[in-house]
């Protein structure tokens, strides 16, 4: 089965730093274009954040340039996403997805969220 | 960025309605224009994607048109499990960025 699972969702205060995983399997993870989207409580969808199937080039939305990072390692078929400098407007529920061919997401993970609060 | 801007933000429609959803783009995205389904709590589901292909496993009454900057999402005879919002998304560029949603609500 095709799956995508996050974790490393919580509480974090203003200004900290949190990683999150996503671990994927039932697919040839190493072949993918991985994405990260998030959705604040009671909002719509906000891109955030790319990486190329074997982790060259990269994305990032303005709202998260230079504060999160986005990662891969092929080896354990695992995304990462480290998140720093948090703010309230980041907290949100954070998916990853599959990129498909015509760059659609075609899988997603449950979703984990971040709660940004002191 | 590309601008998606969807409508209406939501409506409401009772089963077995013909229902119609737009999407428009701030500049053309040629046919890299998909949509999801999303329910409360759950992850978003690709329904249709390059415009009018359908995903595998999506019910044949979803079906989607347009090119360039004007596209449709249509649902030709409304079922209880559709009640959800949609969502638009181009992907001619990065960011992917996708329209605001539209609820779909039981009238």
């Amino acid at each position: 089965e095709v799956q995508l699972v996050e974790s490393g969702g919580g509480l974090v205060q203003p200004g900290g730093s949190l990683r999150l995983s996503c671990a994927a399997s039932g697919f040839t993870f190493s072949t993918y274009t991985m994405h990260w989207v998030r959705q604040a409580p009671g909002k719509g969808l906000e891109y955030v954040s790319a990486i190329s199937s074997n982790g060259v080039s990269t994305y990032y939305a303005n709202s998260v340039k230079d504060r999160f990072t986005i990662s891969r390692d092929n080896s354990k078929n695992t995304l990462y996403l480290q998140m720093g400098s948090l703010r309230a407007e980041d907290m949100a529920v954070y998916f990853c997805a599959r990129g498909g061919g015509y760059s659609y997401l075609d899988v997603w993970g449950q979703g984990t969220l971040v709660t940004v609060s002191s | 960025d590309i601008q998606m801007t969807q409508s209406p933000s939501s409506l409401s429609a009772s089963v077995g309605d013909r229902v119609t959803v737009t999407c428009r783009a701030s500049q053309s995205v040629n046919s890299y224009l998909n949509w999801y389904q999303q329910k409360p709590g759950k992850a978003p589901k690709l329904l249709i994607y390059a415009a009018s292909s359908l995903q595998s496993g999506v019910p044949s009454r979803f079906s989607g048109s347009g090119s360039g900057t004007d596209f449709t999402l249509t649902i030709s005879s409304l079922q209880p499990e559709d009640f959800a919002t949609y969502y638009c998304q181009q992907s001619y560029t990065t960011p992917g960025t996708f329209g605001q949603g539209t609820k779909v609500e039981i009238k």
